[in-house]
């Protein structure tokens, strides 16, 4: 079954420190993995997209690793500002098929002062 | 700026009611798609375009319709047999007609129960 699987559910952190996002899929045949920041009351907004062949992609203070051995992806936040409070989506697509995104639940993040 | 807009933000359904989400874009996309958003849940495809005049039904479009009888707009009906309609409502659209192209989201459609 394909599924995609984000952890934590929710996450609370200081201002100014890093944090790491884990997202867990089984989406056979693997075509790309995307991550999206949703604000609260907003629409997802994306911030990185990655092929199998690609295992980092940076965006600012955001960087995505993926591991296409075991299926798993994380997004490291360096340095996060308040502004940073929001949920964070995991996308996993398939290679053929019409409708193919598996969405994850999300991670809630809360910076702190 | 180009992007998606819905609208209303906020919208309130009697029983028995239908009632339409608007969804326009800008970026002279081709392929929209429509989403519902529940606590705890993913995202879950309703309805989806890939060119004008013509849709497919996503995961759950039971209780849903929908028209694409022009390339910048997708509009989203709820209808009376959508017997749980309470949700956060996302529009998004794609340059390409695969749902492997980047998708660019709208704002949301809070849908509530009066």
């Amino acid at each position: 079954k394909n599924q995609v699987e984000q952890s934590p559910q929710s996450l609370i952190i200081l201002e100014g420190k890093n944090c790491t996002l884990q997202c867990n899929y089984t989406v056979s045949p693997f075509s790309n993995l995307r991550w999206y920041k949703q604000d609260t009351g907003r629409g997802p907004v994306s911030l990185t997209i990655m092929t199998f062949s690609e295992n980092t992609k940076s965006n600012g203070r955001y960087t995505a690793t993926l591991d296409a051995d075991t299926k798993q992806s994380s997004l490291h936040i360096t340095a996060s500002q308040l502004s940073d409070s929001a949920s964070y989506i995991c996308v996993v697509s398939l290679q053929t098929g019409a409708n193919n995104l598996f969405f994850g639940t999300g991670t809630r993040l809360t910076v702190i002062p | 700026d180009g992007g998606i807009t819905q609208s209303p933000k906020y919208l309130f359904r009697k029983e028995g009611q239908n009632v339409t989400l608007s969804c326009e874009q800008n970026l002279n996309h081709d392929a929209m798609y429509w989403y519902r958003q529940d606590p705890g849940q993913g995202l879950r495809l309703i309805y989806y375009s890939q060119i004008v005049n013509d849709f497919q039904k996503g995961d759950i479009a039971e209780g849903y319709s929908v028209s694409r009888e022009k390339k910048e707009s997708f509009p989203l009906t709820v209808t009376s047999a959508q017997k749980n309609p309470t949700a956060f409502y996302l529009c998004a659209s794609s340059i390409g007609q695969s749902l492997n192209q980047p998708q660019h989201f709208g704002d949301g459609t809070r849908l509530s129960i009066l």
